[in-house]
């Protein structure tokens, strides 16, 4: 759907480890975003993109960073993992503001 | 008052039968609001956009009530595969354009 790539699809790693997770598309897409999806508490902004180099923080933005480099690729990094930051990641594009956003297969990620 | 509101559910309806989910939002400038499906441990998907008073596809219809600001969306002749959990989002508007709030969502479970 939409072209929308996550990769890795699953990882486990430990408290402390450094972790980035990418999100491709393939639709010149100018709007990106990285959510995270927990029980009782749906979906999450965590960052978005507006542009390449242009990000800005979402509602859970706290030990995450992202980077934009390239129209396609927008890459969400965790820089000292912690338990808290298992969960489910999407990461969606948009075409314009006014249009709904398309999901990628999301990204399942353990931190022991 | 929260962005999104919906009935979390569950609605367990037999094959065939007609159910209806409502979602109320606080923001009264938005413009265009959209229905999402999720399966179990996969990602959302687009189901229907409203941009004006509804919209109809098939089985789904969508009905908005600005008024009363809340969106409704009716599932007819339910089928089995129609289980999942089904997001009402609206999107934030103005400054922060392109973004969503998404709805908690209402699990529906259609049995034979």
């Amino acid at each position: 759907d939409a072209g929308i790539t996550q990769s890795p699809r699953h990882k486990v790693t430990e408290t402390g480890t450094p972790v980035t997770l990418r999100c491709h598309q393939t639709e010149n897409h100018r709007y990106m975003y990285w959510y995270r999806q927990d029980p009782g508490h749906g979906l999450r902004l965590i960052h978005y993109s507006y542009g390449v180099k242009d990000t800005d923080k979402g509602e859970v933005s706290d030990g995450y960073s992202v980077s934009r480099s390239k129209t396609e690729d927008f890459l969400l990094t965790l820089e000292s993992a912690t338990s808290s930051q298992t969960s489910v990641y999407f990461c969606a594009t948009q075409g314009t503001g006014n249009q709904p956003q398309h999901f990628g297969d999301g990204t399942r990620l353990s931190i022991l | 008052r929260k962005e999104v509101e919906q009935d979390p559910g569950p609605f367990n309806v037999p094959e065939g039968a007609t159910v209806a989910f409502n979602c109320t939002y606080s923001n009264s400038a938005s413009q265009s609001f959209f229905w999402y499906r999720q399966d179990c441990r996969k990602e959302p998907k687009l189901l229907m956009s409203v941009y004006s008073s509804g919209n109809e596809d098939g089985r789904f219809t969508a009905q908005l009530n600005r008024a009363s600001q809340y969106i409704s969306l009716l599932i007819r002749d339910s089928k089995l595969s129609d289980s999942a959990t089904y997001l009402c989002v609206v999107p934030r508007g103005g400054s922060t354009l392109g973004r969503l709030y998404f709805g908690r969502g209402t699990q529906l479970t259609v049995w034979p």
